[in-house]
């Protein structure tokens, strides 16, 4: 157990649709990363945020936005979804937005796009 | 993208053998980690290995670095059903403060 939840586990939904997915960090860890891990692939990086802001991002639409709260919880959101948005979306807290942290992941959200 | 490559794609080998999974990457990096993934769930990390490092040991697991060849291997010595996973290297490169991953290593162990 890393002490990261994400929620929903499963989640369907269809094409054009919007979604909202939810994490929880790991008690006093003040970053938030996500990732989208597409059917056997690796995670990608979709972006990070550091004591509320957004400060690094992969190479994702606008449509993909996201938020962290004061108690350090997050939220990516995905408007007009795709069928190719379909896919395993992690969340990943730690303390300190230093690239040398060990990074704990949460057990995903699984997307079907319909 | 993908930051890097893992070799092999996939490994069957039999209990208590050791497994080798090697990874390869594209630019300088401030460190590699590897993790290990069940079944499409949560990414668990198992060992961190700083750019001037060469090798490191956690119980286990044995974990390379040859930066001069952008490549790292990890050995899991003594293999166990348990450790039936997919395996994933992840780079951080120099100035940034996210993870790379590569492609996955798919390992059954065979009991």
């Amino acid at each position: 157990e890393t002490g990261v939840t994400q929620s929903p586990t499963h989640l369907i939904k269809t094409r054009g649709q919007q979604v909202t997915l939810r994490c929880s960090s790991q008690s006093g860890h003040n970053t938030v990363s996500w990732y989208q891990q597409a059917l056997g692939q690796g995670p990608q990086f979709i972006f990070q945020y550091y004591r509320e802001e957004e400060n690094g991002r992969g190479n994702f639409p606008p449509r993909f936005s996201g938020l962290q709260f004061p108690n350090y919880s997050s939220e990516l959101n995905v408007n007009a979804l795709e069928l190719d948005d379909s896919a395993l979306y992690l969340c990943a807290s730690r303390w300190g937005q230093n690239g040398a942290d060990t990074q704990y992941f949460g057990p995903g959200t699984r997307l079907t796009v319909l | 993208s993908q930051q890097g490559e893992e070799d092999p794609q996939a490994l069957s080998i039999q209990e208590g053998e050791n497994a080798t999974m090697n990874c390869s990457y594209k630019t300088s990096i401030n460190n590699l980690q590897w993790y290990r993934q069940n079944s499409g769930r949560g990414l668990v990390h198992l060992i961190l290995i700083r750019s001037n490092e060469r090798e490191k040991h956690s119980g286990r697991l044995r974990v390379t670095l040859d930066t001069s060849k952008k490549s790292s291997s990890l050995l899991i010595t003594a293999s166990r059903a348990a450790d039936t996973a997919s395996y994933f290297c992840a780079t951080v490169q120099t100035g940034a403060n996210n993870l790379f991953f590569g492609t996955g290593t798919r390992l059954t162990v065979i009991p």
